[in-house]
């Protein structure tokens, strides 16, 4: 099957930093989507961008279908910015999202 | 809030116990999901339903057992679990074959002792 491969895998900021995380993925995908884990367990849509560039207030996202990776961009970081960031591909049929092993992302104060 | 609903949230159980875990979406969508989410662990796709009929089954142990009544609902039936079944259990829902964004519930925290 198809691999996911995330980093960093763990990255510490100061409140005010810009960071960037990383996805590569190892075939075609017809889904690409980046969610957010809150502490709770809740996962939480950022982008669905199977290609192209998407922004959405101080976080944006890239993907190059073509190379086979994926970027999410965050700016000027706040501490609820903290949690995991996962990375999710989808192949095509009746398969579901395939997740990356996360980035664990603390932002301090 | 995002459309899909997972209770329990939270579960305990013995290994001889039967629970399950139920969930509903309410986004008119065709296809349903379940994951676990062990420590340390990728989110790993446990089953896949698609307009009711089940389409994958990621060799999951028959101590879990799925099943979907209609579009909008799901459940995972629990028995003789093992310790190391303890993990958080996702819901999601989506479009069929995965041509939308997919959505997750908030899950279910299950332990088994």
């Amino acid at each position: 099957g198809i691999q996911v491969e995330q980093s960093p895998p763990d990255l510490i900021l100061q409140e005010g930093a810009n960071s960037t995380l990383r996805c590569n993925f190892s075939d075609s995908v017809n889904n690409l989507q980046w969610f957010h884990q809150n502490p709770w367990g809740q996962l939480i849509n950022l982008f669905y961008i199977p290609s192209g560039t998407k922004q959405n207030g101080r976080l944006s996202a890239t993907t190059v279908a073509t190379e086979r990776y994926s970027l999410l961009y965050i700016s000027s970081s706040q501490t609820p910015d903290s949690g995991v960031y996962f990375c999710a591909v989808w192949e095509g049929g009746a398969d579901g999202l395939t997740f990356g092993k996360g980035t664990h992302l603390i932002i301090q104060p | 809030e995002t459309g899909v609903t997972q209770t329990p949230r939270h579960l305990v159980m013995g290994m001889t116990n039967k629970k399950s875990l139920k969930c509903e979406q309410h986004l008119g969508h065709n296809a349903m999901y379940w994951y676990k989410q062990s420590a340390k662990k990728p989110l790993e796709l446990m089953f896949v339903y698609n307009f009711k009929e089940q389409t994958e089954n990621n060799s999951v142990p028959s101590r879990f057992s799925p099943e979907c009544p209609n579009s909008s609902h799901l459940f995972l039936h629990l028995h003789t679990l093992q310790p190391e079944d303890s993990a958080l259990y996702l819901c999601a829902s989506g479009d069929s074959f995965g041509g939308n964004t997919i959505y997750f519930g908030e899950g279910s925290w299950l332990t088994v002792v």
